[in-house]
């Protein structure tokens, strides 16, 4: 089976504070696929960024980064600069390819509120 | 290119109805996964079909059924409704098989039981 973890169920920072949002996952498969998506209260998922396990290099776009760490199972999520729009619950998902394959397995989720 | 849709957006039914939910995939995918929503399971995978055949399924009972047509549209179905199952139903479409390909959601549909 496969396994997500997000461990902070709430965060709350002020405009302009950095925050970083941690994913810890668990799977059997050796490729696999990590996601990150933003869930707004309108309530669709919004996808911001799928890595593959051979894939570590960090990623930034704009006042996003991604940091992906095999060693520790870990893919973490920084916003910088937050602002009152980054408002929202954020998920961490985990798609095998071979035992776990077609399954998304997602976190509990984030609820990351900004305030002005 | 116009974004997953799902309808109806919202639902109300009373326990021991049916209901179908209806998904249609972004133009060209041909993958189209359901999830539950529910504040106290989170989101849970229900099942994945890629060109019309049932792929993978998750562990829910029975009662859970879906569907793909040949225009990769999608429907589930829930039958003999309990209470337990009001939640928000997010269809999600990929290109490829989930397992390698990113996955777009719709907006979900909100059911609730009575």
């Amino acid at each position: 089976a496969q396994k997500v973890t997000q461990a902070q169920t709430e965060i709350s920072v002020v405009e302009k504070e950095d925050v970083t949002l941690d994913c810890v996952y668990e799977t059997r498969d050796t490729t696999y696929y990590l996601f990150w998506y933003k869930q707004p209260p309108s309530g669709e998922l919004v996808f911001l960024i799928r890595r593959n396990s051979f894939d570590e290099q960090n990623e930034i776009s704009g006042r996003y980064s991604w940091n992906f760490q095999k060693s520790t199972s870990s893919f973490n999520f920084t916003i910088t600069a937050s602002q009152v729009v980054d408002s929202a619950v954020y998920f961490c998902a985990l798609s095998g390819t071979n035992t776990n394959a077609g399954k998304s397995t997602f976190g509990d989720g984030t609820t990351l509120t900004v305030k002005p | 290119k116009a974004g997953v849709t799902q309808t109806p957006r919202y639902l109300i039914k009373t326990r021991g109805q049916q209901v179908t939910l209806s998904c249609s995939p972004i133009s060209g995918h041909r993958s189209v996964s359901w999830y539950q929503q529910t504040p106290g399971q989170g989101l849970q995978f229900l099942f994945e079909y890629f060109s019309e055949t049932q792929r993978n399924k998750g562990n829910f009972p029975g009662r859970f059924s879906g569907r793909q047509f040949s225009n990769s549209r999608s429907e589930m179905n829930v039958s003999t409704l309990e209470l337990g199952d009001s939640a928000l139903y997010l269809c999600a479409s990929s290109y490829r098989e989930t397992s390698t390909d990113t996955q777009y959601f719709g907006p979900g549909t909100r059911l609730t039981v009575l």
